[in-house]
This record gives structure tokens, sequence and C-alpha cells, in this order.
């Protein structure tokens, strides 16, 4: 079965600090993707990879960068974490070929203080 | 750009009553459309998927849902709903080219006993 894996399952950040939120894969799955959920806003799409070592700006990738150093991880880069990031991140993977369904992560929930 | 609207925030229905979930889409081309359901604290699941074809398209546990082109609508029906259908049900929308899904916001739906 396809599975996505996130961690850490939460995080407490203080304002200002680094965080990363990394996303593991062993779908084998050309795709991913960061979202994410807030209240009132659904998921939005931060930044997305096709490729090992390429990234791809998504809908709202301002104070985020990504990283995809293998097809398997793909990381949620917070250089200066602020109070407006504190939200649940979603990591997701699809197959190329398919094309249809998206695997989700069970989520990273951070709270920045 | 694509686009998904869910007007419905919050619904609340009674256990064995039936069950539709309000969704418009909004994209220049052939719609792929999704619903996926979140329960608590977790990430994400497939319900069911439209691709072009028969309009009415089964899911899991007993959803179903119609695509109409005349009205950009993708309504998900259930006949009776059980308490375990307590949860967040998203719509989606992404091209037939693309792998860019569009979330809507998301309805919550509360189950009466």
């Amino acid at each position: 079965e396809a599975a996505v894996t996130q961690s850490p399952r939460s995080k407490v950040a203080v304002t200002g600090g680094k965080v990363t939120l990394s996303c593991h894969q062993t779908n084998n799955h050309d795709y991913m993707y960061w979202y994410r959920q807030d209240t009132g806003h659904g998921l939005r799409l931060i930044h997305y990879s096709y490729v090992a070592d390429s990234t791809e700006k998504g809908d709202i990738p301002d104070g985020y960068k990504a990283s995809r150093p293998s097809q398997e991880n793909f990381s949620l880069i917070l250089e200066l974490a602020s109070l407006s990031q504190t939200a649940v991140y979603f990591c997701a993977s699809i197959d190329r070929e398919s094309a249809e369904t998206l695997y989700f992560g069970s989520g990273t929930r951070l709270t920045v203080l | 750009a694509q686009s998904v609207t869910q007007p419905d925030a919050r619904v609340t229905v009674s256990e064995g009553a039936s069950l539709q979930l309000r969704c418009k889409y909004s994209y220049f081309g052939t719609p792929y459309l999704f619903w996926y359901v979140q329960y608590p604290r977790q990430g994400l699941q497939l319900l069911l998927k439209y691709y072009p074809g028969d309009p009415v398209v089964q899911g899991v546990n007993g959803f179903e849902a119609e695509f109409s082109k005349s009205n950009s609508s993708f309504h998900l029906r259930k006949a009776s709903v059980h308490w375990s259908d307590w949860a967040v049900y998203f719509c989606a929308v992404k091209g037939n080219m693309g792998y860019k899904l569009t979330f809507g916001t998301g309805t919550s739906l509360l189950v009466d006993p």
C-alpha cells in the first residue's frame, strides 16, 4: 500500500527560527507536494516537485523553500518562521503515469510562538 | 486558473438521513474531479474520482457524486448517513494534462445520533 510519512507529527517553533518539515514516500512516485491547511482556506499548495533536485512554486510559496534531494524525500523549509505560518502541513505524492490519486501523509501541526 | 467552491462550511444531518454536499468548480477544459475525506487528525483519503465518461461515479462507503458540465458542479451524495461519516469533505479539481490539484475550503459534516 502507498505510504507517505511525515515528521515530526507536531512542532512548536519560535518566531524567526528555522523549521524543517520532512516527508518520505515509499510509493516510487515522481510527484510530491506540500500543502498547508488553515480553517476557512482548505488546502493550499506551497511547493511541488516533479523530479529529484528540482522544485516548483505552488500558489503560496512566499516564506517557504523546498528541497527534493531524492525521489523519496521532500522537505519544506521555513528559514524565518512567522506567526502566520502556524498551520497543519500535509505532504502528498502522486504517480506520474496514472496521475490519479494523491496519497497524503498524516500531517505536521506547526505552532509558531 | 482552476478553482473549487464549497459553499457550505458545515452541514448537520441526522443518522440515517440522506446527504448532499455541494461543490462548484471552475476549469477551462476537461476537468478531473475528486472528493477527499479527512477524519480527525488524519490526512486526506480519496473517496471517489470523476474522469470524463459516466456523470455518476460511485465511491467507497456508499458515496456517489454526479458531474454536471452545464452547472459546473460535482455534488456528493449518500442515501443514508452513518455516524462514522463524521468528517471533513474536500472537493478538488485538476486538468487532464496536469498534476496540480486545487482544493475547495472543505465542508464539515456533523452527524446527529
